[in-house]
């Protein structure tokens, strides 16, 4: 069964500094890959998606993610934070082809600090 | 409308008591699904909609949960005899054809006590 886990359930960083949510992911075949965005009162939002082809994926608001198999991993990064980042982030994998049936991990709160 | 809406976006029932939780999907989105969102935790997929009939239930807990989408667009999620352990966020997503991009409304926030 795929499984998805994100290492760290807060992360803050200084406004202006690296962003850095892990995610690891468990199947015995690539899955599709995705992050999503969860602001307060709000829905979840698609940040990036990786299906296939460059494993470098650029999403909105700066943010992109590297799909690597060997280390079974879609890190999400971000060069400099803003405070407008702050919000909770959400890995999640669905089976080639299908559907959306995601399988979405715990999620990281992500606090941007002055 | 715009995006996908969910009513009520907060419900609180006691015990016991049935509660009926309304998503309205992007106009001409085929495909439909709910999550549903415990305390500290990620999306849990509860069921998938293709057209009226649902394609997947498999997430749906028990027989106390059920969910309908008569004519193929509004899908409402029932949930009988609720207990505390319901409480949770329940989300609804949808997407033009099952494969596409999904779209999460705001979720209903139900409370049992």
């Amino acid at each position: 069964a795929q499984s998805v886990t994100q290492l760290g359930s807060h992360v803050s960083v200084s406004e202006g500094a690296l962003v850095l949510l892990r995610c690891n992911y468990s199947s015995s075949v690539p899955p599709y890959l995705f992050w999503y965005v969860q602001y307060p009162n709000q829905g979840l939002q698609l940040l990036l998606k990786y299906t296939t082809g460059a494993t470098l994926v650029k999403g909105i608001n700066g943010f992109e993610a590297e799909f690597k198999k060997s280390e079974t991993s879609f890190h999400l990064t971000k060069p400099s934070a803003h405070m407008s980042d702050a919000a909770e982030y959400f890995c999640a994998v669905r089976p080639l082809g299908g559907y959306n049936k995601l399988i979405f991990g715990a999620g990281t709160r992500l606090a941007v600090h002055p | 409308g715009a995006g996908v809406s969910q009513t009520p976006s907060n419900k609180v029932t006691e015990k016991g008591k049935y509660v009926e939780l309304r998503c309205d999907p992007i106009s001409g989105h085929t495909a439909l699904y709910w999550y549903r969102q415990s305390l500290g935790q990620g999306p849990e997929f509860l069921i998938y909609f293709q057209g009226t009939g649902a394609a997947d239930d498999s997430g749906l807990p028990n027989d106390r949960f059920f969910a309908v989408r008569p004519e193929g667009s509004v899908s409402t999620l029932k949930i009988q005899r609720t207990e505390r352990g319901d409480s949770a966020v329940y989300l609804c997503a949808s997407s033009k054809q099952e494969n596409t991009e999904a779209f999460f409304g705001q979720g209903t926030r139900l409370t049992v006590v």
